[in-house]
This record gives structure tokens, sequence and C-alpha cells, in this order.
């Protein structure tokens, strides 16, 4: 039973660019929620899809963006990139029906320079 | 807005030894889930345990059992048995279900260190 993975591994990019981060969720699950986790700090939400549409969403700008595949595989997008976007961003993936439990990928790396 | 905090950035336990770490949240809400997750070197975030709001039994899984008390808004974690691949970030989590998200509001963790 394949968990929840996630691609790249590490990325490095400068400031200003756009930067797409990937996610297949565990085998069965049709929600995936994605994570923003800072050094030494727990993971904020960023935002939920379900049915290719953002349910909810957390305190982040515009520049973060999402998209939801048929597959229920996702994208993270983030544009003009900062150097406080410099973090681990986690995808977790959930059934619907069992929202209560989320269960996580590996995470990203992302570095701004 | 719910809010979770751990008040210890950082513990230590001898291995076999039990070790607590605790966890208080904030909320109005009646009904919700409490976790635990842990979050070792690797990155990976992993489930190690779950409570929910109206069960009034503390949850267990294996050496890993929970003090939860809803007056006082408090969730503990005890680990029994202390292991050194127990050693990791450890993170209390929130979540109020409901029409139209899961959301998880984590605390800033507790590095728990296990010496041989």
């Amino acid at each position: 039973d394949a968990g929840v993975t996630q691609s790249p591994t590490h990325l490095i990019k400068t400031r200003g660019q756009q930067v797409t981060l990937r996610c297949s969720p565990k085998s069965g699950h049709d929600t995936v929620s994605w994570y923003q986790q800072a050094l030494g700090q727990g993971p904020q939400f960023i935002f939920q899809y379900y049915e290719e549409e953002e349910r909810q969403r957390g305190n982040f700008p515009d520049r973060f963006s999402g998209h939801q595949f048929p597959n229920y595989s996702s994208e993270l997008n983030v544009n003009a990139l900062l150097l406080g976007d410099s973090a681990l961003y986690l995808c977790a993936s959930s059934l619907v029906a069992r929202g209560d439990t989320q269960y996580f990928g590996p995470g990203t790396r992302l570095t701004v320079l | 807005a719910q809010t979770v905090t751990q008040s210890q950035p950082e513990m230590s336990v001898q291995e076999a030894e039990t070790v607590t770490l605790s966890c208080t949240y904030d909320t109005s809400e009646s009904n919700y889930y409490l976790f635990w997750y842990k979050q070792p070197p690797s990155r990976q975030m992993i489930l190690v345990i779950r409570q929910e709001a109206y069960k009034q039994q503390n949850a267990t899984e294996n050496r890993f059992s929970v003090n939860f008390q809803k007056a006082a808004k408090s969730f503990s974690l005890k680990i029994s048995d202390s292991q050194l691949g127990d050693t990791a970030m450890y993170f209390c989590a929130f979540m109020k279900p409901g029409a139209g998200s899961y959301q998880l509001t984590f605390g800033k963790g507790t590095k728990l260190s296990v010496i041989p």
C-alpha cells in the first residue's frame, strides 16, 4: 500500500521565481491538504483540496495556489518567491468520509536564495 | 480560532524509562479530535495516537498513551519503555471536524532525546 509521496525532495530557487510542488495521496484517499513548516516551528495549514476544488484556506497570500487532478494528486504553486517562503512543505492525504486522520508525505524542502 | 501550546521545547529520557510530554489547547468547541504526531530527523510526520473528544477513555497505542483532561483542555502523551527510535520532534495537533474542511492546528513541538 503506497503512502503519500511528494516530489521533489529538495528545491533551490531565487527570489521572484515560481515553484511547483507535487503530491500523490495515499491509495484510496481523495483529499489533499498542504502545510508549511518553517524551521523550528509546527506545520501551518495552507489549504485543502477535495473534488478538485479548494475547500478551505489558511492565512496565506494569493501567491500560494493549488490544484487537484482527477486522480486526486495535487500541486502547490508559489509565485514571486520570497526569502521567507523557505520551509518544508508537507502534503497530507485523508478520506473525506474519515477526514479526521491525515497521513503525511516526507515533504519538500524549499530554499529561496 | 483554536490554539495549541506545548510548553516543553526540549526533553530527554533514559532508554527504558517513561516520559510525559505536555500539551494544552484552547477551543470553544465541544466536538473535536486531538493528535500526537512524531517527526524524526527523516522529516516524515508519523501519526502516533488520536483521541476523540467525546470519548472519556484515554487512547492507547502499544507503549504510547494519553491523559486527556477535557475540562482542563489538556492532552499529554506518555511514552513507556522509551527506545532510541523514539528520538524525534513530537507535535500535538487539534482538529475541529465539520463541513468544509478538516484542518490541523499544530503546537510548536517538543524535541525528545532518548539517551542510551
